[in-house]
């Protein structure tokens, strides 16, 4: 089982329409966990950490179930602007130090 | 605004080649990482530094090797490459390690 795992999509979203997915982690003990986002050909940027008790930052909702072991993440009103890959990371705690592990990564595409 | 440069957006090499990708961050950071990403294998850690000098193996260090003499800048080496380093490799930094990670444009990596 990959550490961290991802729908790889595409989701194909209607403008205007709300698209959620999730991403599922092995390691129980990961305490942090991120939303990355990446446009073709770009490197992957920061769209938001993911806390306990849920967080939204615009348009966007992240939520975190530790019991199931999965993060998700929620756009509404998407815009075609949205249309990227979404990286799901999560800290892989180790006794040599501490090192995110990246999701394979979401393709959203957003169509008129 | 945080910025970590890498020195070539695209490298085309042979195979033996000893290949050096550089890779820059002007934040002080105490952590720097290298990872190559493939398509549908995502973002793997190859090495990374949490100080000047310091080095720890990722996931696929083999192959590669590092070097850190600056806080600044961190070396990402292959003694010889081969064809299946053809890669993009995204140089990345952070102020604690398990936090949040700025990337550099990448570099695409050609090995015929």
């Amino acid at each position: 089982r990959k550490e961290v795992e991802q729908d790889p999509g595409p989701f194909n979203v209607p403008e205007g329409a709300t698209v959620a997915f999730n991403c599922t982690y092995s390691n129980s003990a990961s305490q942090s966990f991120f939303w990355y986002r990446q446009d073709c050909r770009k490197e992957p940027k920061l769209l938001m950490s993911v806390y306990s008790s849920g967080n939204e930052d615009g348009r966007f909702t992240a939520q975190l179930n530790r019991a199931s072991q999965y993060i998700s993440l929620l756009i509404r009103d998407s815009k075609l602007s949205d249309s990227a890959t979404y990286l799901c990371v999560v800290n892989k705690v180790k006794a040599a130090g501490n090192k995110l592990t990246f999701g394979g990564g979401t393709r959203v595409l957003v169509k008129p | 605004d945080v910025k970590v440069t890498q020195s070539s957006r695209y490298l085309v090499k042979r195979t033996g080649e000893k290949v050096f990708l550089e890779c820059v961050q002007d934040m002080d950071h105490e952590n720097m990482f290298w990872y190559r990403q493939d398509p549908g294998l995502g973002l793997r850690l190859i090495y990374f530094s949490y100080d000047v000098k310091m080095k720890e193996k990722g996931d696929i260090p083999e192959g590669y090797s590092v070097s850190r003499e600056k806080k600044e800048r961190f070396s990402l080496i292959l003694e010889s490459a081969s064809t299946n380093q053809t890669s993009m490799y995204l140089c990345a930094s952070s102020l604690v390690a398990q936090e949040t990670q700025y990337f550099g444009p990448g570099t695409r990596l050609l090995v015929l």
